[in-house]
């Protein structure tokens, strides 16, 4: 089943506690990345990455970094959380970056991060 | 920049009732639109897009017109039901790199 995974889907952590959250798609996609989802903001673009080791930063890429090693593989990396880092956050792939063209974007369930 | 814009909801309908959600945008060029549902719990699914002016999306009975002139994709059903209680995202993609979605309207319709 062709299908973008994230873990963990939830996770209480506290300030200054490195973590990361993990993103696989099986679907040999080139473009992948990251959202965040807050209320009344809608979903912002973290860090996007148009193939292996090409990342660039989104609107909101401060406190974040990602790495893009394999083509499958978009790990999120929160190397000293905060509480305004508490959202929900997606990752999504699809075939080839957006550039104006309508390719469809497949997005993973979702990580609920908590931080305290 | 590029950016989307979406009416403020929460919106709440009766089942059959007709449905608009408005979205316009702000973008150089021709950018493509885009209209993703989220249902509760889950992560957002395309439901329909359109890539160029005059252009019509569909899927389930949504539509939503690509209107270059009024720089808007607003998503109408003309029937609508308790299934389709979700967040609904207007979005766009364009020659740069990045997609741009809308703030998200909640939809909840009552039998």
């Amino acid at each position: 089943e062709a299908q973008v995974t994230q873990n963990p889907r939830y996770l209480i952590t506290v300030t200054g506690k490195k973590l990361t959250v993990t993103c696989s798609q099986n679907m040999n996609h080139e473009y992948m990345s990251w959202y965040r989802q807050d209320p009344g903001l809608g979903l912002r673009q973290i860090y996007y990455s148009m193939n292996v080791e090409v990342t660039d930063k989104g609107d909101v890429p401060e406190g974040y970094k990602v790495s893009r090693k394999e083509k499958r593989n978009f790990p999120l990396i929160l190397e000293s959380p905060s509480p305004n880092q508490t959202s929900l956050y997606f990752c999504a792939s699809s075939l080839y970056p957006p550039r104006g063209d309508s390719y469809e974007q497949y997005f993973g369930p979702g990580t609920r991060l908590t931080v305290t | 920049g590029d950016s989307v814009t979406q009416m403020e909801g929460p919106v709440t309908l009766s089942e059959e009732a007709f449905l608009t959600i408005n979205c316009t945008y702000t973008a150089t060029g021709y950018p493509s639109l885009f209209w993703y549902v989220q249902y509760p719990g889950e992560g957002l699914q395309l439901l329909l897009k359109a890539t160029k002016a005059d252009d019509k999306g569909s899927n389930k009975g949504f539509e939503a017109t690509y209107r270059k002139e009024t720089t808007s994709f607003h998503l109408e059903k003309g029937s609508v039901q308790v299934s389709d209680s979700a967040v609904y995202f207007c979005a766009l993609s364009n020659t740069g790199n990045q997609f741009y979605f809308g703030t998200g309207t909640s939809l909840t319709v009552i039998p």
